[in-house]
């Protein structure tokens, strides 16, 4: 089975704090992705990378960054939180090329304080 | 933006009818995916279906696209009270090295006993 976890389920942070989200999947895929989900909204796309040191912007990068430095692992990082990056933040990965489904983690519910 | 949108957003059913989500989109596609999210999880793949396919069925679920009206239904039959969640479509692009997902708002099924 696919297996995408995520460094935490829930967690605080205060406004201004550096927030590291981890995220590894044990598929060897090419393709890893950051979502945040909010009620109304959907899923929106923050980043994506479709392979080692490759990233590309989502449609909401703003205040966001990331890191993959291993293909197995994808890093999304909050440089300065804000209240408004209260949110469910997902992690998923997939093989790369069109058809392919995307395998997702259980989420991290962030709330900035 | 959001490239799918699914209609209703929110459906409450008795345990055995069946249930119909439609979902829209607005621009040219490779496939388009379902995906089901239970209540703060991560979401989980269903069925995906080709731009050149016009039925597919799995299980209980039935889906159909018809890409002259850019729009695809997805049914449920008989349906279950662990068929409560939230039900997503996706649509499939390509965009700088690999490709996306764009998400709709999903709807929320309620299946009641």
């Amino acid at each position: 089975d696919v297996k995408v976890t995520q460094s935490s389920r829930y967690l605080v942070k205060r406004t201004g704090e550096k927030v590291f989200l981890e995220c590894v999947q044990d598929m060897d895929h090419e393709n890893m992705f950051w979502y945040r989900q909010d009620p109304g909204l959907g899923l929106r796309l923050i980043y994506f990378s479709y392979d080692v040191k490759m990233k590309e912007k989502g449609d909401i990068p703003e205040g966001y960054s990331v890191s993959r430095e291993k293909k197995e692992r994808f890093s999304l990082i909050l440089e300065s939180a804000s209240t408004n990056q209260t949110s469910m933040y997902l992690c998923a990965s997939s093989f790369r090329g069109i058809s392919y489904e995307q395998y997702f983690g259980p989420g991290t519910r962030l709330t900035v304080t | 933006s959001q490239q799918g949108e699914e209609d209703p957003q929110a459906l409450s059913i008795q345990e055995g009818e069946n249930a119909t989500m439609n979902c829209s989109y607005k621009t040219s596609i490779n496939n388009l995916q379902w995906y089901r999210q239970n209540s703060g999880r991560g979401l989980v793949h269903l069925i995906l279906i080709r731009s050149n396919e016009r039925e597919k069925h799995s299980g209980r679920l039935r889906v159909t696209l018809d890409t002259s009206k850019k729009s695809s239904s997805l049914l449920i039959t008989a349906s279950r009270a662990a068929d409560t969640a939230s039900y997503f479509c996706a649509t499939d692009a390509f965009a700088g090295g690999g490709n996306k997902l764009t998400f709709g708002t999903g709807t929320q099924l309620k299946v009641e006993l």
